[in-house]
């Protein structure tokens, strides 16, 4: 049993679509991050949020953490073949020093 | 080079076999950390260094898996007598040692990984 669900595990939409991916658990984290992760390469570090409630945006990308920090969505508006990849949520739970990561969204966009 | 170097990029063996893989961090990050990911899954934490000591190591690291940092630079994660479900990408990460919880701390760094096979 994965810590931190994403849903959905694939997704493959048209180039200029919308769409959204979430991360859930039922534990409370200090800290969630989102990753994109390109086959053969480690993840990249997109955002970290850290307070409930918080919205962060980067160009196309909207991420939101949980009021009650537990759960976390990742928004991107009209999407690009570029946004390719394997999408990652990892949190940190009170003072533990790993990231504890999810399964992963698959997201193919096509042009 | 300003990232997370691992060494080999790729390895295939024969089930018995050990082999060894490296990864050099950033030279300013006194945190290193091993995670292993399978096809289809997000990276397993398997254990992590702070400078030369081994604070922890998941259960998912069997006595034929240990991993060195000796000089608190680069690190080493060997396996003994692999197995077919050793198969996997071994990845490396690096960070600063930060206090608080801001939005600075805990970013790992990620290097390439090392995709292991075994036949």
């Amino acid at each position: 049993t994965q810590l931190l669900e994403q849903s959905p595990q694939f997704l493959s939409i048209q180039e200029g679509e919308n769409l959204t991916v979430y991360c859930n658990s039922s534990s409370v984290f200090s800290s969630l991050q989102w990753y994109r992760q390109e086959p053969g390469e480690g993840p990249v570090l997109l955002v970290t949020v850290v307070t409930g409630g918080e919205v962060k945006k980067l160009k196309r990308l909207t991420f939101q953490f949980g009021d009650a920090r537990k759960d976390s969505s990742l928004h991107i508006t009209a999407a690009q073949p570029g946004d390719t990849g394997l999408y990652l949520c990892a949190g940190r739970i009170g003072g533990y020093n790993k990231l504890i990561f999810g399964a992963g969204t698959r997201l193919a966009v096509h042009p | 080079d300003t990232g997370v170097s691992q060494d080999p990029r790729h390895k295939i063996t024969k089930r018995g076999q050990n082999v060894t893989f490296r990864c050099d961090p950033i030279s300013e990050h006194n945190r290193l950390y091993w995670y292993r990911q399978t096809l289809g899954q997000g990276p397993e934490f398997l254990t992590y260094f702070q400078n030369e000591a081994q604070l922890e190591k998941s259960r998912l690291l069997s006595d034929r898996f240990s991993a060195e940092r000796p000089k608190g630079s680069f690190s080493t994660l060997e396996i003994q007598r692999t197995e077919q479900g050793d198969s996997a990408m071994y990845l490396c990460a690096s960070r600063e040692l930060g206090t608080g919880t801001g939005s600075g701390a805990n970013v790992l760094t990620f290097g390439a990984g090392s995709r292991l096979t075994v036949l």
